[in-house]
């Protein structure tokens, strides 16, 4: 049974500061992985995709790399801002299983960037 | 170019009450999935809607059912409430499974 662990699960950080969040999972056999972010009370809001054949993918001031073989994916933020501020999630789609729809997630990682 | 959407946006029940909960796709998404969030937890998978057939399920009992519309919409009931169901629903819409899904706000319950 795939598992998704994201370390830590809260992070604060003065504004300015350059960062990162992990993610780790038990069955490399992935069809991808995705990086979200939520907002206090809110939905998710996607980020970055990566497929398993990919090593990394890139939006703005997000980073987003994955090793397969290892089971990590890492999401770099590059020179945080306050509006960074909210939980981050790493969700991974499995490659067998009856549903092609079944996001596995993690617990998530609460950032929080002061000013 | 309309987002996710669903309703209500917060419900209170009483236990033992039976819920439905709305959730209209993004326009050109064929593909409807539905997730439980407890607070502080990962959203879990309860199952997903293909062109209005259930097309996977999650580990969750018969009491939660869901429709899929011919516009593609859709709803999630669950039947006699109990406690534990108090959480965050997100309904998330794809034009296939495994493309990136977009996530509408959430209806937030909660049984008392």
């Amino acid at each position: 049974k795939q598992e998704v662990t994201q370390i830590p699960a809260a992070l604060s950080v003065p504004e300015g500061e350059n960062l990162v969040l992990n993610c780790s999972f038990t069955d490399s056999a992935i069809y991808n992985l995705q990086w979200f972010r939520q907002d206090p009370g809110k939905g998710l809001t996607s980020l970055l995709l990566i497929q398993s054949s990919q090593r990394e993918q890139t939006s703005g001031r997000l980073n987003a790399s994955l090793d397969k073989s290892s089971g990590r994916s890492t999401l770099y933020i590059a020179a945080s801002q306050p509006g960074d501020s909210a939980t981050y999630l790493c969700a991974v789609y499995m490659n067998y299983g009856g549903s092609q729809g079944n996001l596995i997630f993690g617990k998530g990682t609460k950032l929080s960037v002061k000013p | 170019e309309t987002g996710v959407t669903q309703s209500p946006t917060h419900l209170i029940k009483t236990r033992g009450q039976q819920v439905t909960l709305r959730c209209s796709s993004q326009s050109g998404h064929n593909t409807v999935s539905w997730y439980q969030q407890a607070l502080g937890q990962g959203p879990q998978f309860i199952f997903q809607y293909y062109r209005e057939e259930e097309n996977g399920r999650g580990n969750f009992p018969p009491r939660f059912s869901g429709l899929q519309f011919p516009n593609y919409s859709s709803e999630l009931n669950v039947n006699a409430l109990e406690l534990d169901d108090s959480a965050l629903y997100l309904c998330a819409s794809s034009r296939q499974g495994r493309e990136t899904q977009y996530f509408g706000p959430g209806t937030r319950l909660l049984v008392l």
